[in-house]
């Protein structure tokens, strides 16, 4: 069975302040897929990042990195120099590589960044 | 527009009643899920269609839940004779195949059951 753990419930920061979202993950599969979802307050869940299990690269987009590290089983999320726009809930999930791709997500960490 | 679009927005019925929820995805894509996202929880999944043919509904809570997408496109999801626990955000997404390209999801409807 697939789990996705995320930790931290919550987190406040100020902004410019950089923040790490922690995501473990538990499956039996050697091929599956990682990803990251963005949850404004408006409730669309936002596309962030997709990676397969193995690309453990680390990706940089603009204020926000990666860091994938299969031997302890995390894909944590960096926001560099948070922004109050950055304000929602975020979403680690994962899905096997075959099959019909269901999505299984954590619970969420909410990230308020304050001005 | 060119996003998963879901109706209605906001839904509150009383106990008992049926209630319907609608999801149009984006255009070409084959594949479409639905979740439901308890408060405070990540989605969990319900039902996945290809096309038309709904392939998974393993996670649909009782026989009180039916999904349909009849000619591949805009989906139905349906509750018969709600309950209290019923009350939850319903989202939709969909997605171009079933290769793990990434879901799009639309803003949910949020259900409350009183």
């Amino acid at each position: 069975a697939q789990k996705v753990t995320q930790a931290q419930t919550e987190i406040s920061v100020v902004e410019k302040e950089d923040v790490t979202l922690d995501c473990v993950y538990e499956t039996r599969d050697t091929t599956y897929y990682l990803f990251w979802y963005k949850q404004p307050p408006s409730g669309e869940l936002v596309f962030l990042i997709r990676r397969n299990s193995f690309d453990e690269q680390n990706e940089i987009s603009g204020r926000y990195s990666w860091n994938f590290q299969k031997s302890t089983s995390s894909f944590n999320f960096t926001i560099t120099a948070s922004q109050v726009v950055d304000s929602a809930v975020y979403f680690c999930a994962l899905s096997e590589a075959l099959g019909y791709s269901t999505l299984t997500f954590g619970k969420g960490t909410m990230l308020l960044v304050s001005p | 527009g060119a996003g998963v679009s879901q109706s209605p927005r906001y839904k509150v019925a009383k106990r008992g009643q049926d209630v319907a929820l609608r999801c149009d995805p984006i255009s070409g894509h084959v594949s479409l899920f639905w979740y439901q996202q308890a408060l405070g929880q990540g989605p969990e999944f319900l039902t996945y269609f290809q096309n038309e043919a709904q392939l998974d509904k393993s996670g649909l809570p009782s026989d009180r839940f039916f999904a349909e997408r009849p000619e591949g496109s805009v989906s139905t999801l349906k509750i018969q004779r709600t309950q209290q626990e019923d009350s939850a955000v319903y989202l939709c997404a969909s997605s171009l195949n079933q290769a793990n390209q990434p879901q799009h999801f639309g803003d949910g409807t949020r259900l409350s059951i009183l």
